[in-house]
């Protein structure tokens, strides 16, 4: 089954300095891939999807980009954070043809001072 | 549009007792449904999910849910809550492809001793 790691796991950063946080997923190949954020006391928002590499879908208008720059990573990046960027960021890919489950990292909590 | 609400932004239940947490959903279609398990600082757990045929689904962790179309819901059930059933849980609906679900704000459950 897929297992899906996030980097870092915890991070705190300025405004205004460049964010990277990574995805990596292993037991599959060429999956789709989720960017989601949770904010404190909030559902989740889908942000980014990619069906393959080099292809990216933005969900909503933001400060972010995503980049799949190989088949099982997935990047999400800020040239210059702002304070509403702060959250709780989870990757996640399909668990499999027809099961309609995601499966998620352990997810990537962001905190912008 | 579509649309899922989880009424209940925290649930406290004593342990021992039961537990059901509500779901509503505007869909225009026959949806999918799922309910996710979110532990403090982690990723998401699926617990069960609906696709068709029985309407009382059962999951992991005993749990199960109830699809009752004529009411829009799929609420969560649990005949007795343990300690470490405290985590927040979300409600999400298939959005055609892509797995792009939508998603509850999510009912945060606490247990009292």
């Amino acid at each position: 089954s897929q297992t899906i790691h996030q980097w870092p796991a915890t991070l705190v950063q300025p405004v205004g300095s460049p964010l990277s946080l990574e995805c990596t997923v292993e037991g599959t190949s060429n999956p789709n891939l989720y960017w989601y954020r949770q904010a404190a006391g909030r559902g989740l928002q889908l942000l980014f999807y990619s069906v393959g590499i080099g292809q990216i879908s933005s969900e909503v208008p933001q400060n972010l980009s995503a980049s799949r720059p190989q088949d099982r990573q997935f990047i999400l990046s800020s040239k210059k954070l702002l304070l509403s960027d702060s959250g709780f960021y989870l990757c996640a890919c399909p668990g499999g043809p027809g099961t309609g489950e995601l499966f998620f990292g352990e997810g990537s909590r962001l905190t912008v001072l | 549009a579509q649309s899922v609400t989880q009424p209940d932004i925290h649930i406290t239940v004593s342990e021992g007792a039961s537990l059901e947490l509500r779901c509503n959903y505007s869909y225009g279609a026959t949806p999918y449904l799922f309910w996710y398990v979110q532990s403090p600082g982690q990723g998401l757990q699926l617990l069960l999910k609906y696709f068709s045929g029985d309407t009382l689904v059962q999951g992991i962790k005993g749990f199960e849910a109830e699809f009752k179309r004529s009411q829009s819901s799929f609420n969560l059930r649990k005949p007795s809550v343990h300690w470490s059933d405290a985590a927040e849980y979300f409600c999400a609906v298939g959005a055609g492809s892509n797995y792009q679900l939508i998603w509850g704000a999510g009912t945060k459950l606490i247990i009292k001793p």
